[in-house]
């Protein structure tokens, strides 16, 4: 079935690098992705969101590229920070005919980003 | 504010027993609200979603049950724990206006 994935399980950077964490999806229709970030024994909290009428989207420290041909999703995270170590999942969304939203996502598996001071 | 509260935080249960998780939200009326479910180590599965009060929509086959007895209030049951049924059980929240999701902090179970 279609299924949202993770190329890389594990990430560790130095604290002041920028971090890449990557996302495959293979449901070509999917039109929405999100980006949480979840720390150990807490819920996800959201980190940024892009449509599939976009490429790019910034938010505070993070960007969120698409690249609907290849099917690929990444978060880029600037200057990481120990308080950015966490698993990061991505999510997608796929509209109903009438263009809106059935609310439902599918997570992938999720990447383990570890900072080291 | 807008608080999404679960509770017991964490929970250990024989198997065979009733469940019940609660999960409410303050700050918005007519929320679509979610369970989610999270096995050690892996991502979210949705198990439940309801649009609004008495309305549940299924999405897992198994001994699980939800209901919605109040706009801001969303219930996972079960009347006999399984042990596949340990995780860590989310509430989100989202609104029919956006489709963003915002989750509550959890409910740990185990089932022994």
């Amino acid at each position: 079935g279609e299924s949202v994935g993770l190329h890389l399980p594990t990430l560790s950077v130095q604290e002041g690098d920028n971090s890449i964490i990557n996302c495959a999806y293979s449901n070509s229709a999917s039109d929405y992705f999100i980006w949480y970030k979840q720390e150990s024994g807490k819920g996800p909290q959201f980190i940024i969101d892009i449509r599939s009428n976009m490429d790019k989207r910034q938010g505070q420290r993070v960007t969120v590229l698409l690249n609907k041909t290849v099917k690929h999703l990444s978060l880029q995270i600037a200057a990481t920070q120990p308080g950015d170590s966490a698993v990061y999942f991505c999510a997608e969304e796929q509209y109903n005919a009438g263009g809106t939203s059935y609310g439902k996502l599918t997570f992938g598996q999720g990447t383990i980003l570890t900072v080291h001071p | 504010s807008q608080t999404i509260h679960q509770w017991p935080a964490t929970l250990v249960q024989p198997v065979g027993s009733p469940l019940s998780l609660e999960c409410t939200v303050e700050g918005t009326s007519n929320p679509n609200l979610y369970w989610y479910r999270q096995a050690a180590g892996r991502g979210l599965q949705l198990l439940f979603y309801s649009v609004g009060i008495g309305q549940i929509s299924s999405e897992v086959p198994q001994n699980l049950s939800a209901s919605r007895p109040q706009d801001r209030q969303f219930i996972l049951s079960s009347k006999k724990l399984l042990l596949s049924d340990s995780g860590f059980y989310l509430c989100a929240r989202g609104t029919q206006a956006t489709d963003t999701q915002y989750f509550g902090p959890g409910t740990r179970l185990t089932v022994l």
